[in-house]
């Protein structure tokens, strides 16, 4: 079966841009998690869906938002785009919302210049 | 809040060495606890869990034990190979409403020949 699938796998914005990141769970899994992954740090926690409702919300502001449609996949978007938004961005899925092991994705790298 | 900490790196071994990598966390009740490891260019792939007390979690020679008292979740294996060069993170999850994972800052580690 096919892992987390993430696109595109490189993006590359200039400041004040806005920008859409793409996730597909595994197949089966009804949650999807979003981190920011900084150069150097482990990842943060942005959003996590289930059932196409937020279930969880990081420190992050409201530039950032997210959904996930019927087919369980996800997309982040990040408006008014900072060179500090520069970072790997992960996503990660689940069978359920709570106590379950997350499966990473590869990741999509943003650079903003 | 919830936190963890782990030894910072980067830890430098010579193939067939013994591996210690320190994880210390702080969190309320009962979290669950993993360690991921990133190779370069990648995502993060699970590397093992364990979710409750005493509890140990093994995979490909690593292994790690959950100790309440300490509060620790040391990574350890007896005989590092080159291809385990990578970046490893500690993290907990809460169980709750939603299964977000907080993450050490992560630790390199480098193996030659």
């Amino acid at each position: 079966d096919a892992g987390v699938t993430q696109s595109p796998t490189h993006l590359i914005k200039t400041r004040g841009q806005q920008v859409t990141l793409r996730c597909s769970p595994i197949s089966g899994h009804k949650s999807v998690s979003w981190y920011q992954q900084v150069l150097g740090q482990g990842p943060q926690f942005i959003f996590q869906y289930y059932e196409k409702e937020e279930r969880g919300r990081g420190n992050f502001p409201d530039r950032f938002s997210a959904r996930q449609f019927p087919n369980y996949s996800s997309e982040l978007n990040v408006n008014a785009l900072l060179l500090g938004d520069s970072a790997l961005y992960l996503c990660a899925s689940s069978l359920v919302a709570a106590g379950d092991t997350q499966y990473f994705g590869p990741g999509t790298r943003l650079t903003v210049l | 809040g919830n936190s963890v900490t782990q030894m910072e790196g980067p830890v430098t071994l010579s193939e067939e060495a013994f591996l210690t990598i320190n994880c210390t966390y702080t969190a309320t009740g009962y979290p669950s606890l993993f360690w991921y490891v990133q190779y370069p260019g990648e995502g993060l792939q699970l590397l093992l869990k364990a979710t409750k007390a005493d509890d140990k979690g093994s995979n490909k020679g690593f292994e790690a034990t959950y100790r309440k008292e300490t509060t620790s979740f040391h990574l350890e294996k007896g005989s590092v190979q080159v291809s385990d060069s990578a970046v490893y993170f500690c993290a907990l999850s809460r169980t709750g409403t939603a299964s977000k994972l907080t993450f050490g800052t992560g630790t390199r580690l480098q193996v030659t020949l």
